[in-house]
């Protein structure tokens, strides 16, 4: 099983409108959660850390479920901006490595 | 400040042969991470150098691979004899202490086509 999986997607999303997506992790022990944005041919850029109690940056929010195992992003009013792939990453837990899934990609539809 | 840079931006190289990426880490930053990307694929980790510690090469795919951070700053990362299935965008990232929590700060990547 992978470390870290993600729905690949593509998301198209209406300009305005909300999405949603979950990224899955393997290792009960992880300990860090992030997501990073990546635009077409760049390289990956923190968007936001995910923390136990769930944190919020603007349109954006996170969530983290241990039970579960899976982290969340939601963003609220999307913007054309917006059109990247979001990069689940997870300390595995263990090292001081980071675990990347394959990303979700995002396309907001004017 | 100026961030993370790589050198070449963009390498084709012949099967077979031997190239070497470099990577500038942001000054003053101690852990320095190489990972490369495939086409549709994730970040894959590679190697990972903390300070003045022994480098963490579990990733290395094969012994083909290798690097070295020379004074605790600039890396690079040799790839002997390359193969096709080596083309992909290699990519350098560091943070300013060798803890996972910490934001790893990426460079431009270079892409490598073996043909």
């Amino acid at each position: 099983r992978k470390e870290v999986e993600q729905d690949p997607g593509p998301f198209n999303v209406p300009e305005g409108a909300t999405v949603a997506f979950n990224c899955t992790y393997s290792n009960s022990a992880s300990q860090s959660f992030f997501w990073y944005r990546q635009d077409c041919r760049k390289e990956p850029k923190l968007l936001m850390s995910v923390y136990s109690s769930g944190n919020e940056d603007g349109r954006f929010t996170a969530q983290l479920n241990r039970a579960s195992q899976y982290i969340s992003l939601l963003i609220r009013d999307s913007k054309l901006s917006d059109s990247a792939t979001y990069l689940c990453v997870v300390n595995p837990g263990g090292n001081n490595r980071l675990a990347f899934g394959k990303g979700n990609q995002v396309v907001v539809i004017p | 400040g100026a961030g993370v840079s790589q050198s070449p931006s963009n390498k084709v190289t012949e099967k077979g042969k031997d190239v070497e990426l470099r990577c500038d880490p942001i000054s003053g930053h101690t852990a320095l991470y190489w990972y490369r990307q495939s086409l549709g694929q994730g970040l894959e980790f590679l190697i990972y150098f903390q300070g003045n510690s022994a480098p963490d090469k579990s990733g290395l795919p094969s012994d083909r691979f290798s690097a070295e951070r020379t004074g605790g700053s600039v890396s690079t990362l040799t790839i002997q004899r390359t193969q096709q299935e080596d083309s992909a965008v290699y990519l350098c990232a560091s943070s300013l202490v060798p803890d996972y929590s910490y934001e790893q700060y990426f460079g431009p990547g270079t892409r490598l086509t073996v043909t």
